[in-house]
């Protein structure tokens, strides 16, 4: 299968900084890459589509301004999180398709003190 | 309605037994099917996928669907403890591949 890596793996910040997580699709390109947030014991939850070129597409109830997203290129895609609170600490995961199937990043866990 | 329905489980089998997990979804028009294992603190990694009714093998995983119900299941033969996780059913809805939605998962448990 297609590789994608994210980074960092773990991450804490304190309340009120911002914090930028990286998605690289390693051995293909990504027109279009997934954030998805999953808090503990509930399933992933879509946050925004990001599109290579053009502004990403947020689920609704995603603040846009909050969760900047950022796909430069057809291998990187960011999520930054800004002005971070104790309530955004949870687990962040990209994936990207390739083919016929949607491969994940490792995931990203942010704790917010 | 849920787009995607899971038990939630926990569902527990005994060491080498048939493991079955179902699920459901809402959109008719939907295409293309997969299974994905999530141990915990981990992301998601690709097991099946599935496009036309009926069965698919692939070692000890036979995924089945059935459009009509609008039902895809995993069954999982000779359960091992490594195979204890959370699998979660995903289904990509619509033409352009782009929305691809999840089910909260089943947990499943294999006791040695």
């Amino acid at each position: 299968g297609a590789v994608v890596s994210q980074h960092p793996s773990r991450v804490i910040c304190k309340s009120g900084t911002s914090v930028k997580i990286e998605c690289r699709s390693l051995d293909f390109q990504a027109t279009t890459m997934f954030w998805y947030r999953q808090f503990p014991k509930q399933s992933l939850m879509l946050m925004a589509t990001s599109n290579e070129g053009s502004k990403a597409t947020y689920e609704q109830g995603v603040e846009k301004d909050k969760f900047l997203i950022n796909h430069a290129s057809l291998t990187l895609s960011t999520l930054t999180v800004t002005s971070a609170h104790p309530e955004d600490s949870s687990f962040y995961i990209c994936s990207a398709r390739e083919g016929r199937g949607a491969f994940f990043g490792q995931g990203t866990r942010l704790t917010v003190v | 309605q849920k787009e995607v329905e899971q038990n939630s489980g926990p569902l527990s089998v005994p060491e080498g037994a048939i493991a079955s997990l179902n699920c459901t979804y809402s959109d008719r028009g939907s295409q293309s099917f997969f299974w994905y294992r999530q141990y915990s603190g981990k992301s998601p990694e690709l097991i099946m996928f599935i496009y036309s009714n009926g069965d698919k093998e692939d070692g000890r995983f036979t995924a089945q669907l059935n459009k009509a119900s609008q039902y895809v299941s995993l069954l999982i033969r000779d359960s091992q403890p490594s195979d204890s996780a959370t699998y979660l059913c995903a289904v990509i809805r619509g033409r352009s591949g782009n929305d691809m939605r999840f089910g909260a998962g089943t947990r499943l448990t294999v006791k040695p």
